[in-house]
């Protein structure tokens, strides 16, 4: 089956702008998360979402990000006013359910502030 | 407290070889460890898994040995292939809360032919 699905895989955008990062997860997955990878750095949280519940945004690094769930299913983030310490990939994973359930990653958008 | 310290970063093993990679953490709350290997342009993916309450696991190739006193866990590669050449990330999840799976900073491991 389809796993999950990140758009665009490449972002190129100038200093300031706002960019809008878009997740798939796989079909019946109730958690999704967003990570950031800075090149040839570690995996870092910034926000989780399970089912019906309030997502936990303790990951955000600034009020410049956002994201939001549609329905249970389709994620989006968003960085308003883009700065360059913000390039890196923006990595989606979903899971069937809380606790071992294995995450599924996407294979990132890779975004680039000029 | 909610750390997890991996060892080495980096790690060069000849085709054949045994590479290792540890890990370390702190809070004893933790009870499920994964391993998550990632090749360049794709997100990791889940490689094998432990429970604390066994000591070692197998898959394939692929083996977690687990300390629990130590608070340690090791991944080892018997027979290694260039094929095996990517990054692999260990990570530490409270069960009771999925939103805190905590990833160690990550092993980039090279094995030349």
């Amino acid at each position: 089956g389809a796993g999950v699905s990140q758009s665009p895989s490449n972002k190129v955008t100038e200093k300031g702008k706002d960019v809008e990062l878009r997740c798939d997860p796989i079909s019946g997955h109730t958690a999704l998360y967003w990570y950031r990878q800075s090149l040839g750095q570690g995996l870092e949280f910034l926000i989780y979402f399970q089912g019906n519940s309030a997502p936990d945004k303790s990951g955000l690094p600034s009020d410049r990000f956002s994201a939001e769930r549609t329905g249970g299913s389709v994620s989006t983030l968003t960085i308003q006013r883009t700065q360059q310490e913000d390039s890196a990939v923006y990595l989606c994973a979903s899971s069937l359910a809380q606790g071992a359930s294995p995450l599924h990653f996407g294979n990132g958008t890779r975004l680039t502030v000029t | 407290q909610q750390q997890v310290k991996q060892s080495p970063q980096s790690l060069i093993v000849q085709k054949g070889g045994i590479p290792i990679i540890n890990c370390a953490y702190e809070n004893t709350a933790f009870d499920y460890f994964p391993w998550y290997q990632q090749f360049p342009g794709k997100g990791p993916a889940l490689l094998i898994a432990i429970r604390p309450d066994v000591s070692e696991k197998k898959e394939g190739r692929f083996t977690i040995s687990f300390n629990k006193s130590a608070k340690q866990f090791s991944l080892h590669i018997m027979d290694s292939q260039p094929g095996d050449s990517a990054t692999y990330f260990c990570a530490a999840i409270l069960y009771s809360s999925a939103s805190k799976i905590i990833f160690g900073s990550g092993t980039r491991l090279s094995i030349r032919p």
